[in-house]
């Protein structure tokens, strides 16, 4: 069954709102969480590092104010898109490190902005 | 400089035979992980395969082998009696020693036909 959940699916938003995404850990505490952005047809980015308790670890030219993680629980972090453009359009998935070395991901979320 | 390196952006296969992906890597560490993760059209991110650097034997699971080449650096994908379901993005990962993030190859589409 699966490990991670993720939702929404899809999001479609007008430009200037904010969208939240959120990713749970559904059987277990993951301490630690990892946003991905995806354009078509490209590979997984890393975004940022998202720790329960704790301030995110975002990559370099990822804009902190852009996309606000949250992990306020060891099994829920969220990801923010505020002030959303259209530039902002793309696949984000989340993944959770469990105990060994599998990274397990999310289904995913389309976000569109209009 | 690329962690990651798969050079076949696109495969055919016919249906029943085996498929084999190409992974090189780049690192400098004794102690890595190497990941194969399946992606279809609808987005999420399957894992599929793993193999630690230490490992003395391939890995397999079901009908997915990797042929681990240490000396060359190299960790290719075996998929056996390709099926019309096997059709998707196929990333190559590595985790590299104290560090959680993986980095992601720019992937491989197979496409299974008939």
């Amino acid at each position: 069954g699966a490990v991670v959940s993720q939702h929404p699916s899809w999001v479609i938003c007008k430009s200037g709102t904010s969208v939240k995404i959120e990713c749970r850990s559904l059987d277990f505490q993951a301490t630690t969480m990892f946003w991905y952005r995806q354009f078509p047809k490209q590979s997984l980015m890393l975004m940022a590092t998202s720790n329960e308790g704790s301030k995110a670890t975002y990559e370099q030219g990822v804009e902190k104010d852009k996309f606000l993680i949250n992990h306020a629980s060891l099994t829920l972090s969220t990801l923010t898109v505020t002030s959303a453009h259209p530039e902002d359009s793309s696949f984000y998935i989340c993944s959770v490190q469990r105990q060994g070395n599998i990274q397990y991901f999310g289904a995913g979320t389309r976000l569109s902005v209009l | 400089a690329q962690k990651i390196t798969q050079t076949q952006p696109g495969m055919f296969v016919q249906e029943k035979e085996a498929a084999t992906l190409d992974c090189t890597y780049d690192t400098s560490d004794q102690s890595y992980g190497l990941f194969w993760y399946k992606q279809p059209s609808s987005g999420e991110m399957i894992f599929l395969i793993y193999q630690g650097s230490y490992d003395e034997q391939n890995a397999t699971e079901g009908r997915y082998s990797l042929n681990f080449q240490k000396a060359r650096k190299s960790a290719n994908l075996v998929i056996s009696a390709s099926q019309l379901g096997d059709s998707a993005m196929y990333f190559c990962a590595m985790r590299e020693r104290g560090d959680y993030k993986l980095s992601f190859g720019a992937g491989t589409t197979v496409t299974v036909r008939a």
